[in-house]
């Protein structure tokens, strides 16, 4: 069972490149979230989904882009990547967003460096 | 102010020893409260769910959340080196996990 994968687990990216995080999951949940974690500053909400096709905006969403064709994948796209975007990513799922036991399933993140 | 401050540490304890490790936070409406364990280069992991005021028990861990002064924190009895890692604090108005607000984290390095 291999929950949600990221990919990749490393890059570096030179200003003004793209780039696409991927996520997937094999759970069947609908809820899917990215998250960034900088140092000193706790996991912010970039976008989440609440079902296929569904999309909306978190905390910190822009210089980002996210669809959501199928229950499995939730791609992030950076389309400028500028140095503040240096970041650790991560996905996580729920089988939904409401109800008191339902933990996030975290991947193992994306490092991502922008010079 | 930060919606939510945890304190960075270092936290370096011996085996065996009561680690607590808290957070305050700011916004009164914050009812649901997480505590996530990190270790070092993976995903964060839930450890413990509360609702509301109380304490919560599991196994070597006890949530606490004290509402009127806006502060949580976590204990962990009979520390274990497998412990070490960092602990997310997380909180949110809401039922579902779209507005949730973390921590910074606390680094806790358990020594044998």
């Amino acid at each position: 069972n291999a929950g949600v994968t990221q990919t990749p687990k490393f890059r570096i990216l030179k200003i003004g490149q793209s780039m696409t995080l991927q996520c997937t999951q094999d759970m069947n949940h609908n809820y899917m979230y990215w998250y960034r974690q900088d140092p000193g500053m706790g996991l912010k909400l970039i976008y989440y989904s609440v079902g296929a096709g569904i999309t909306d905006k978190g905390e910190v969403p822009n210089g980002y882009n996210v669809s959501r064709s199928t229950t499995e994948d939730f791609p992030l796209r950076l389309e400028l990547a500028a140095p503040s975007q240096t970041s650790v990513y991560f996905c996580a799922s729920t089988p939904s967003g409401q109800g008191k036991s339902q933990p996030q399933h975290f991947g193992d993140g994306t490092r991502l460096s922008i010079l | 102010q930060k919606e939510v401050e945890q304190d960075p540490g270092p936290l370096s304890v011996p085996e065996g020893a009561i680690v607590s490790l808290n957070c305050t936070y700011s916004n009164s409406a914050f009812q649901y409260f997480m505590w996530y364990r990190q270790y070092s280069r993976k995903g964060p992991e839930l450890l413990m769910y509360t609702y509301s005021s109380g304490n919560k028990e599991d196994g070597r861990f006890t949530a606490q959340v004290d509402k009127s002064s806006k502060y949580i924190s976590l204990f962990i009895r009979d520390s274990q080196p497998s412990d070490s890692a960092t602990y997310l604090c997380a909180m949110s108005v809401l039922y579902n996990n779209n507005d949730m607000r973390f921590g910074a984290g606390t680094r806790l390095t358990v020594k044998p």
